[in-house]
């Protein structure tokens, strides 16, 4: 039972053009969503996140938009460049027993931009 | 200076062998995680410590162990090796237990045959 959804495994896009990456999820209770970004080869790097109190946190070319109402978040990066090129993931944090916390994460959108 | 790295990279090994992923961070994190990205590409959370203790323990077998020697590592032995056991073994390292923007390492693959 995925709770987190990435329904593209693949976008691709312009160089220059907007990526947006969508992201749904099933739990009213997470309280904070993050994006990582991994290449091939590599571990995931944190890309952005977002606290579930807020709708939308921007950083330089990467904006992440928080619609709780619709339980779905959005990345988008403008303007693309080729080394943007990577799988993104989706990361939505769960807080339980012992007030620990953890990610649940979705299956990854792969994202070219072609120059 | 990689700040999460583990050890090997690479482990091809035979069903039923006992095998050992070994994992350091020099972030000076409190929280290290081990995740498991399995064939469908699943990334999920097997085990997470925070200043040595046990803090996570997902629904793994009891043929993986953790063992954190110190805040800095965090080694994961798995006994018996089993053919579905094949799959990217990555660690990870946090400040607190938030379990956000964590740091992770460049991935193990096992490969069991």
């Amino acid at each position: 039972d995925q709770q987190v959804k990435q329904n593209s495994p693949s976008l691709s896009v312009q160089e220059g053009r907007i990526s947006i990456l969508n992201c749904d999820y099933t739990n009213s209770m997470f309280d904070y969503f993050l994006w990582y970004k991994k290449y091939p080869a590599e571990g995931p790097t944190f890309l952005i996140s977002i606290s579930s109190i807020k709708d939308k946190n921007e950083d330089g070319r990467f904006t992440v938009f928080l619609n709780k109402s619709a339980k779905h978040l959005s990345l988008h990066i403008v303007p693309s460049q080729p080394g943007d090129s990577a799988v993104y993931f989706c990361a939505a944090r769960a807080i339980y027993a012992g007030n620990n916390r953890k990610l649940i994460w979705g299956l990854g959108t792969s994202l070219a931009v072609n120059p | 200076d990689t700040a999460v790295s583990q050890t090997p990279k690479y482990l091809v090994t035979q069903m039923g062998n006992d095998k050992s992923i070994k994992c350091e961070q020099n972030l000076g994190h409190d929280t290290m995680y081990w995740y498991k990205q399995d064939s469908k590409k699943f990334l999920k959370i097997m085990f997470s410590y925070n200043n040595k203790e046990l803090i996570i323990n997902e629904t793994v077998p009891n043929r993986f162990s953790p063992k954190s020697p110190d805040k800095a590592h965090l080694n994961l032995h798995i006994n018996s090796l089993e053919l579905g056991d094949s799959a990217v073994y990555f660690c990870a390292s946090s400040h607190g237990r938030g379990n956000t923007e964590a740091f992770f390492g460049q991935g193990t693959r096992l490969t069991v045959v």
